[in-house]
């Protein structure tokens, strides 16, 4: 039973780029969320994605933005890349949203 | 609200309990989590808590009171292989499906 899987592992990109983040679910699940966590804090939700559409958000900005695919998949892309954008990127995945989440291994993402 | 408290660091020896206390204001709370983090990896699940009392799950118990907006952690029998950090979190959404606020998380140490 494969877990929750997320591409790449780690990402060095300079500012005013554009990355995109790959996650893909546990099997069986059909919720992503995506959270940011910076170096000592908690992870921060960013959005939570349901039959392909963004269903709840966090107080992120709009060079935010996801997708899901039918497949249950998503994406992550973060336009115009600022310094403060470097943490590591978690994917999160469940059952309806309802159900508990389970965590990727994460991407981390350096904005140089 | 949504203000969550939990002790920045802590250490306990190798054999002994500890207790992880995480507090949080009461106003559209829905489901308490606990997640462990080793340095570098992802969030793991421990616990869910929805209704007040304990749950116990082999070395690790988790206790929620809702009229008080308190709840906690508890490792017994410590091995070195619980120095991590742990996270609690929160569904305030109310919104149909999971929004999970963390903590900034309780690193412990143990030592021998």
């Amino acid at each position: 039973d494969a877990g929750v899987t997320q591409s790449p592992t780690h990402l060095i990109k300079t500012r005013g780029q554009q990355v995109t983040l790959r996650c893909s679910p546990k099997s069986g699940h059909d919720t992503v969320s995506w959270y940011q966590q910076a170096l000592g804090q908690g992870p921060q939700f960013i959005f939570q994605y349901y039959e392909e559409e963004e269903r709840q958000r966090g107080n992120f900005p709009d060079r935010f933005s996801g997708h899901q695919f039918p497949n249950y998949s998503s994406e992550l892309n973060v336009n115009a890349l600022l310094l403060g954008d470097s943490a590591l990127y978690l994917c999160a995945s469940s059952l309806a949203g309802w159900e508990t989440q389970y965590f990727g291994p994460g991407t981390r993402l350096l904005v140089l | 609200g949504q203000n969550i408290d939990q002790p920045t660091e802590m250490t306990a020896t190798e054999g002994a309990i500890v207790q992880i206390n995480c507090t949080y204001q009461t106003s559209g709370f829905n489901g308490l989590f606990w997640y462990q983090q080793h340095a570098g990896e992802a969030p793991t699940f421990l616990s869910y808590n929805v209704l007040d009392g304990l749950e116990e799950k082999g070395r690790f118990s988790s206790f929620l009171s809702r009229s008080k907006g308190y709840s906690y952690l508890l490792l017994k029998e410590l091995q070195m292989k619980d120095s991590a950090s742990y996270l609690c979190a929160f569904d305030y959404s109310g919104a149909g499906s999971y929004q999970l606020t963390f903590g900034k998380g309780t690193k412990l140490s143990v030592i021998p």
